[in-house]
């Protein structure tokens, strides 16, 4: 069946550094592919989507690039700031619009 | 708009009383969806609904599991009897088209349940 694999945190980095989460996916035809982030006490919501291959979802400076041929999402920005500390889930919606898969969520804290 | 409602936002409770959560969705949307986030198996997709019916309820852990949707704008999550391994945060999420497969889900705020 469909699923998502997350890269394992916790990941810590320094103000302004870049960050890379990886995500990768089986799946079959051509599902949808989220980013979700969860601050402390929260609920998730979403950071960027794509929709089909190539596409390249982009929000508050975090981006990912749906590929196809390597079946990956990986979430990157080039310069996390201390706000950007939450937990990052990637996500799956299948073809048919019915299954729905998250990744266990990978913990970034950033220091000053 | 106001979002997607969760309420009570912190439950506690002794083993074997009956517990209800309760979720407002967003209005107009079609789907929802209930979740147990914990740290040892992370976010599980427990059911959800398209228009008030119920499609996939195969992450219910158990019969002690229950959940409603009587009307658009109301969903119920009940554990009866509860047990402590219940304990964990409850996230109810609704989004605007069943099966469409570039929808968002809009999660609420969550209920964290602590069973004694």
């Amino acid at each position: 069946g469909d699923s998502v694999t997350q890269m394992e945190g916790p990941v810590t980095l320094s103000e302004e550094a870049f960050l890379t989460i990886n995500c990768t996916y089986t799946a079959t035809g051509y599902p949808s592919l989220f980013w979700y982030v969860q601050y402390p006490g929260e609920g998730l919501q979403l950071l960027l989507k794509a929709t089909k291959a190539d596409d390249k979802g982009s929000n508050k400076g975090f981006e990912a690039t749906y590929r196809k041929e390597t079946t990956s999402f990986h979430l990157e920005k080039g310069s996390v700031q201390v706000s950007d500390s939450a937990v990052y889930f990637c996500a799956l919606c299948s073809n048919t619009g019915n299954q729905f898969y998250f990744g266990t969520g990978t913990s970034l804290t950033v220091i000053p | 708009d106001a979002g997607v409602i969760q309420s009570p936002r912190h439950e506690v409770t002794e083993m074997g009383q009956e517990v209800t959560l309760r979720c407002k969705p967003i209005s107009g949307h079609n789907s929802l969806f209930w979740y147990r986030q914990t740290m040892m198996r992370g976010l599980e997709l427990l059911i959800y609904f398209n228009n008030n019916v119920p499609i996939d309820d195969s992450g219910m852990p158990e019969d002690r599991f229950s959940a409603k949707m009587p009307n658009a704008s109301f969903s119920t999550l009940k554990i009866q009897p509860s047990e402590p391994r219940d304990s964990a945060v409850y996230f109810c999420a609704s989004s605007l088209m069943p099966g469409l497969r570039t929808d968002t889900q809009y999660f609420g705020p969550g209920t964290r349940l602590t069973v004694l």
